[in-house]
């Protein structure tokens, strides 16, 4: 058990829909990342929170879009769902950089399926 | 930009044999290294990492050497367990110019271990 909690673990929609996946990370860890996993894509970045505030983007649609909460927990919202947006998605937790090295923590994910 | 290109498989080994799955990787400057593992149905665990030039990860008997001249990180474990069935991922972490340190995926091995 990595620590990294993720809600809900299955999420079945239908296309044009909207949804919202929710990750809360490890005690004490500020930042959180949001990943992508299908099986044309592999695995992919999509978003990083850090206390609170977007520090990057990565390959993340228009459609979808994260906020971090002062309580440092994240979600991802995802809208307008397309057939190609069923997936993995996971979240990751760290502390921050320390040294120059920044280990991620995975939760176990939310799979979505758009019909 | 950054990319990590690992194996293909999937890998087919009888209990006890040697495990090597390769890793390379194209960076910019000084990445740390790491290997995860996805267990049927679960989410990503961290196995092991290294962080510099020659450093050598270890965990639950597999090893990686962190090879810049090579620009490698190969996977080894001297005898594998039927319990070592899963998907593993090798990935990198650079520090990005927005200060984030989001992981590069490869596309993953797929390792099945017979009895």
């Amino acid at each position: 058990d990595s620590g990294v909690t993720q809600t809900p673990k299955h999420l079945i929609t239908a296309t044009g829909q909207r949804v919202t996946l929710r990750c809360s990370p490890r005690s004490g860890d500020l930042s959180v990342y949001w990943y992508q996993q299908s099986l044309d894509q592999g695995l992919q970045f999509l978003i990083q929170y850090y206390n609170g505030e977007e520090r990057a983007k990565g390959n993340i649609l228009e459609r979808f879009s994260a906020q971090q909460f002062p309580d440092l927990h994240s979600e991802l919202n995802l809208s307008s769902l397309e057939l190609g947006d069923s997936a993995l998605y996971f979240c990751a937790s760290s502390q921050g950089p320390r040294g120059g090295v920044e280990t991620q923590y995975f939760g176990p994910g939310t799979r979505l399926l758009v019909l | 930009g950054d990319s990590v290109t690992q194996m293909e498989g999937p890998v087919t080994l009888s209990e006890e044999a040697f495990l090597t799955i390769n890793c390379t990787y194209t960076a910019t400057g000084y990445p740390s290294l790491f290997w995860y593992v996805q267990y049927p149905g679960e989410g990503l665990q961290l196995l092991l990492k290294a962080t510099k030039a020659d450093d050598k990860g270890s965990n639950k008997g597999f090893e990686a050497t962190y090879r810049k001249e090579t620009t490698s990180f190969h996977l080894e474990k001297g005898s594998v367990q039927v319990s070592d069935s899963a998907v593993y991922f090798c990935a990198l972490s650079e520090r990005s110019g927005a200060g984030s340190y989001q992981l590069t995926f490869g596309k993953g091995t797929k390792l099945s271990v017979i009895p």
